[in-house]
């Protein structure tokens, strides 16, 4: 059991560049989030899903995509990365089954940096 | 929207002295209530959850918190300071009840913790 996986761990981009930030998980979690962090901002949601086929947005959902075609995965993409997206990039993952206070696991974070 | 305040961007104590974060929520309807702490270059671990059942919560490596709704605070505690403790402590909410929105996470801007030898 990996619990939930991000790859890769760091990234370096330039300006205008895309890439996917990949996050999958083996708990057969329903519920699915990517947050940013940023210094003495916290953690702030991008995106989430509910399910396979079902997404919407967070609070920053700006110059990102997702998609949730399987329940394993749960990439983000960037299509035109800016140097504003410079960031920790967390995933996040929780079933909806149970109780609403059932605990969210984090995956290591991808540290991305934009020139 | 739900909202969380960490008073404190900074704490430092000295090794073995009382550790005290402050959290406050905004919210009409007590929310679930949770404390995560995150070591340099790590993910996020949960700490303790407030689950409405007892308002004062026991967690992991000796930490609790104590849920008061007339305060709308939720301030995590240790008695007695360990080196290992030093590491960034996030305060967050989410909203009671089902449907996605509910099950996101608020965070507060998070509380750096120093332990001082």
């Amino acid at each position: 059991n990996a619990g939930v996986t991000q790859t890769p761990k760091f990234q370096v981009l330039k300006t205008g560049q895309s890439m996917t930030l990949q996050c999958a998980q083996d708990m057969n979690h329903e519920y699915m989030s990517w947050y940013r962090q940023d210094p003495g901002m916290g953690l702030r949601l991008i995106h989430y899903s509910v399910g396979a086929g079902i997404t919407d947005q967070g609070e920053v959902p700006n110059g990102y995509n997702v998609s949730r075609s399987t329940t394993e995965d749960f990439p983000l993409r960037l299509l035109s990365a800016a140097p504003s997206q410079t960031s920790v990039y967390f995933c996040a993952s929780r079933t909806i089954a149970g109780r609403s206070t059932d605990t969210q696991y984090f995956g290591p974070g991808t540290r991305l940096t934009v020139l | 929207a739900q909202s969380v305040t960490q008073l404190g961007s900074h704490v430092s104590v000295s090794e073995g002295a009382l550790v005290l974060l402050r959290c406050n929520y905004s919210s009409s309807v007590p929310p679930y209530l949770f404390w995560y702490v995150q070591y340099p270059n790590q993910g996020l671990q949960l700490l303790l959850k407030y689950t409405s059942a007892a308002t004062l919560v026991k967690g992991i490596n000796g930490f609790e918190a104590e849920f008061k709704k007339s305060e709308t605070s939720f301030h995590l505690t240790k008695p007695s300071a360990h080196m290992s403790d030093a590491a960034e402590y996030f305060c967050a909410v989410s909203d009671r009840g089902s449907g996605g929105s509910n099950y996101k996470l608020t965070f507060g801007k998070g509380t750096l913790l120093t332990v001082n030898p």
